[in-house]
C-alpha cells in the first residue's frame, strides 16, 4: 500500500546533539513537508520541498535542516541550534499539479530532549 | 501571509447531540481550499471534509458539514449525532490553489464527547 513512513516513532536527544528524522513516501508525490506540533499551537511549517534538490524555509526553520536528494525521501535534521526541540513532528506529501488537494500525513515522530 | 484562527481551544458535547466548531481565516486570495482535519489520540491526521472556495455550496460528508461564508472568511464545522469516536483534536486548515501548496493550520479545538 502507498503511504508515508516516518521513523523512528520515538526519539530521544541529548543536549548538543544533532538528530535526523526520516520520512519516506511511495506515493510518487512531488511535494513534501515537515510540520512541528506543540500543545496549543497547532501545526507549524518547518520546511517544504516541491521538487527534488530544492526546498524552502517555512515559518520556523531556524535550528533545522533538510535535504531532498530523492523524490521519495525528505529527512529532517534537528540541530543543536534548535533550543527547544521537544515536540511532535509530522511529515506530509502532496501532488502539485492540477486542482488537487490530496495531502497524506505520516504517523509522526515524538522527539524528546533528555 | 495567510492565517487561520480557531477561537475555541476546547469544546464538549453530549453523545448524539450536535456541535459546531468555529474557524476564521485571513487571505487576499480568491481561489483556495479549506479543510477540517481530525487528530485522534493516535495522532494520525485524518481529513474530515474539504471546501473549494469557488464553490458556493457547503460541503457535506455524512454527519459532517461546513458553513462556508466566503465574504466573512468563516468556515465552521458542524458534527451531527456526535459519537464517542468523534473525540479528537480538530484542525482547520487553508491552502492556496496557486503557488506553494503548503497547509496553514489553526491552533486546534479539542472536542470531548460526553456519554
Amino acid at each position: 500500500d502507498g503511504g508515508i513512513t516516518q521513523s523512528p516513532k520515538y526519539l530521544f536527544r541529548k543536549e548538543g546533539q544533532n538528530v535526523t528524522l526520516s520520512c519516506e513516501q511511495n506515493l510518487n508525490h512531488d511535494a513534501m513537508y515537515w510540520y512541528r506540533q506543540d500543545p496549543g499551537q497547532g501545526l507549524r511549517l518547518i520546511y517544504y520541498s516541491q521538487i527534488v534538490n530544492d526546498f524552502q524555509k517555512g515559518d520556523i526553520a531556524e535550528g533545522y535542516s533538510v535535504s531532498r536528494e530523492k523524490k521519495e525521501s525528505f529527512p529532517l535534521t534537528v540541530t543543536s541550534a534548535q533550543k527547544n526541540p521537544t515536540a511532535f513532528y509530522l511529515c506530509a506529501s502532496s501532488i502539485t499539479r492540477g486542482r488537487t488537494y490530496g495531502y497524506t500525513f505520516g504517523s509522526g515522530t515524538r522527539l524528546t530532549v533528555v | 501571509a495567510q492565517t487561520v484562527t480557531q477561537s475555541q481551544p476546547e469544546m464538549s458535547v453530549q453523545e448524539a447531540e450536535t456541535v459546531t466548531l468555529s474557524c476564521t481565516y485571513d487571505t487576499s486570495e480568491s481561489d483556495y481550499y479549506l479543510f477540517w482535519y481530525k487528530q485522534p489520540p493516535s495522532r494520525q491526521m485524518i481529513l474530515v471534509i474539504r471546501q473549494e472556495a469557488y464553490k458556493q455550496q457547503n460541503a457535506t460528508e455524512n454527519r459532517f458539514s461546513v458553513n462556508f461564508q466566503k465574504a466573512a472568511k468563516s468556515f465552521s464545522l458542524k458534527i451531527s449525532d456526535s459519537q464517542l469516536g468523534d473525540a479528537a483534536m480538530y484542525f482547520c486548515a487553508y491552502r492556496r490553489v496557486q503557488g506553494a501548496q503548503k497547509l496553514v493550520f489553526g491552533q486546534g479545538t479539542r472536542l470531548t464527547i460526553n456519554p
